[in-house]
């Protein structure tokens, strides 16, 4: 059975500095890894997906990394500003064989303090 | 805005009403889910609905009656809830069950 483990559960920084957000699993037996963004009693905002097959994503500010064989990814945000607060959850998807099913860990809770 | 829309955005009943969940899509997409989220719990897929079909059920107590009428609506049907059954639900769609999921707002609901 997929778990998947976010460390930190709450991070707290000043605005400007970089944030790096830890999410492992596993099973690394994965068809993509997914990041989402939650604002408070908000639904999720998709960030990024990897690719099983790739080895990092970016957009703007934000880069994620993908490491299957050590079940790993890392989120880094450059420059943090106050509106990065939230809470932010990796999720991995299984292939075919494993219906495709989506596993979330338990998110991040990020607060940058201006 | 997702192009994923859910009403109502909160829900309070007690444990002997019965009430419904609206999900609804704008993207064209072919597979929508359910989820739930709990206070200090990740997310919990409950239901995925692939064609129309339903797909997956993952032990999700009989309470609980999904509804997939088409490709672009999808309900969940409460009744005789508990108290911990409160939390955030949570739809999503995507263009095949192994690609991007959207995310609708959720619906917060309460059981007294």
């Amino acid at each position: 059975k997929q778990e998947v483990t976010q460390i930190p559960a709450a991070l707290s920084v000043p605005e400007g500095e970089n944030l790096v957000l830890n999410c492992s699993f596993t099973d690394s037996a994965i068809y993509n890894l997914q990041w989402f963004r939650q604002d408070p009693g908000k639904g999720l905002t998709s960030l990024l997906l990897i690719q099983s097959s790739q080895r990092e994503q970016t957009s703007g500010r934000l880069n994620a990394s993908l490491d299957k064989s050590s079940g790993r990814s890392t989120l880094y945000i450059a420059a943090s500003q106050p509106g990065d607060s939230a809470t932010y959850l990796c999720a991995v998807r299984q292939g075919k064989a494993a219906g495709n099913k989506l596993t979330f860990g338990g998110g991040t809770r990020v607060l940058v303090k201006p | 805005e997702t192009g994923v829309t859910q009403t109502p955005r909160h829900l309070v009943m007690g444990m002997t009403n019965k009430k419904s969940l609206k999900c609804e899509q704008h993207l064209g997409h072919n597979a929508m889910y359910w989820y739930k989220q709990s206070a200090k719990k990740p997310l919990e897929l409950m239901f995925v609905y692939s064609l129309e079909e339903r797909v997956e059920n993952n032990s999700v107590p009989s309470r609980f009656s999904p509804e997939c009428p088409n490709s672009s609506h999808l309900f969940l049907h409460l009744h005789t809830l508990q108290p911990e059954d409160s939390a955030l639900y949570l739809c999503a769609s995507s263009q095949g069950s192994d690609n991007e999921q959207f995310f609708g707002p959720g619906t917060r609901l309460t059981v007294l």
